[in-house]
């Protein structure tokens, strides 16, 4: 499976852009990249997934550079509530599975 | 949107008991569903993958007659902590995906077990 690594922590400001950025060197040809959410004692909340170039949604996008190596989170103008740990997924298709990597913890200050 | 969820959210047993957490898909048939574990300030532990109608696979180092995994519908899967120890006191989470090969998982809200 490929292991993903992540800043273990990002500081913000209400307002900002933040890009969070998580490595996938071994990412195989059929996997898909998923960004999910937590908040403190709650279950993972899905953000947005993608295969390559750059996905789009009402909350966030996801930039895929065409090696595919890395994805890019990008959290347009955040407020105190997107304080949250924040995970890319990589999952493998022949494993049917993901592993979660560390995350990265997010802190958006006033 | 896909909505997962857990029961209980929240127990509290005595060591040596068995506890059962429920994971339901209430709005999807989920093929496969996945148990993970957390500690606190840590990242989600794997435990063991479910298929319905067959054997759950574990992760390695994980025991299966200590963590009975049953799915036998493609909406309900449950996890079963069996003679539970204190140690075993955790955040459990279930997620739950549907055919495909994206691999999209959507997570229940967690389970939080503490073992007296």
């Amino acid at each position: 499976l490929a292991k993903t690594t992540q800043p273990i922590s990002m500081d913000s400001y209400e307002g900002q852009e933040v890009n969070i950025t998580c490595s996938h060197n071994n990412i195989a040809t059929n996997d898909y990249i998923t960004w999910y959410q937590q908040f403190p004692s709650q279950g993972p909340r899905f953000i947005i997934q993608g295969y390559k170039t750059k996905v789009t949604n009402e909350v966030a996008s996801l930039f895929i550079p065409a090696d595919r190596k890395s994805s890019t989170l990008s959290l347009p103008r955040v407020s105190l509530s997107d304080t949250a740990v924040y995970y890319c997924l990589v999952y493998n298709t022949n494993a049917g599975k993901s592993t979660f990597g560390d995350g990265t913890t997010l802190t958006v200050k006033p | 949107g896909a909505v997962v969820s857990q029961h209980p959210s929240r127990v509290i047993c005595k060591s040596g008991t068995s506890v059962k957490i429920e994971c339901r898909s209430l709005d999807f048939q989920a093929t496969t569903m996945f148990w993970y574990r957390q500690f606190p300030k840590k990242s989600l532990m794997l435990m063991a993958t479910s298929n319905e109608g067959s054997k759950a696979t574990y992760e390695q180092g994980v025991e299966k007659d200590k963590f009975l995994i049953n799915h036998a519908s493609l909406t309900l899967s449950t996890l079963t902590v069996t003679s539970a120890h204190p140690e075993d006191s955790s955040f459990y989470i279930c997620s739950a995906s549907a055919t495909s090969p994206r691999g999209e998982q959507f997570f229940g809200p967690g389970t939080r077990l503490t073992v007296l």
